[in-house]
């Protein structure tokens, strides 16, 4: 069965630093997603992006956050400068038109 | 956001036996629910999902009920396996223009016991 892949599955960073988070969305899919779940709270929305640009985007989406499909296969979350409360587990999403969403394993993101 | 709500926290269960989860929501704009499956150190996985019209959908041990009228839906397991141990989430949705926006649950920690 087709899977969403996220890399890494770890990342530790300094506070203030930058962190690219990497999926690849199931190939068919046309929307794609990131979530994030804060250790011990609900799995939350972050950000819809079709046709190359967001769909939706949470208020936690602020201006440190980015995203960006820069070919054909890849999806990812920037955030430029990194906090504390930024440290969570970061889901990639994909979906058909209209479907059900699947969800990569995760990158674990510790800020120091 | 409190939209979707799961009270219960965990739930233990003997194996062979029903687990029944629940979960409570507020807008009745939602157009349909899923519950989700989560394993430690893994993605939410799709379990079974129910339109907004439906009152009940079947899948193998899997069947969610919807009570519209009350803003609630269950999600029952029989029988009740060691392997269901795992989080499961609640997640409403509202389609917008294609995409599909999840608001979740907080989740409730299932353990089925021998």
């Amino acid at each position: 069965e087709p899977e969403v892949t996220q890399t890494p599955s770890h990342q530790v960073t300094q506070m203030g630093q930058e962190v690219i988070l990497r999926c690849v969305p199931i190939s068919n899919h046309l929307y794609f997603y990131w979530y994030r779940q804060i250790l011990g709270q609900k799995v939350e929305f972050l950000v819809s992006f079709y046709n190359n640009e967001i769909s939706e985007k949470s208020e936690i989406f602020d201006d440190q956050f980015s995203v960006e499909r820069p070919d054909g296969s890849n999806f990812t979350l920037k955030i430029r400068s990194t906090k504390l409360e930024d440290s969570a587990m970061y889901f990639c999403a994909s979906s058909s038109t209209g479907g059900k969403l699947f969800f990569g394993s995760g990158t674990q993101l510790s800020v120091l | 956001d409190q939209q979707v709500k799961q009270n219960s926290p965990s739930l233990s269960v003997q194996e062979g036996r029903i687990s029944i989860l629940n979960c409570d929501y507020t807008n009745s704009m939602f157009d349909y629910f899923l519950w989700y499956k989560k394993y430690p150190a893994e993605g939410p996985t799709f379990l079974i999902s129910i339109s907004s019209i439906k009152d009940k959908n079947e899948d193998g041990r899997f069947t969610v009920f919807l009570n519209k009228s009350a803003k609630h839906l269950s999600l029952h397991i029989v029988p009740s396996q060691p392997g269901d141990s795992a989080v499961y989430f609640c997640a409403a949705v509202r389609v917008s223009g294609g995409y599909n926006k999840l608001i979740f649950g907080a989740g409730t920690r299932l353990a089925v016991h021998p």
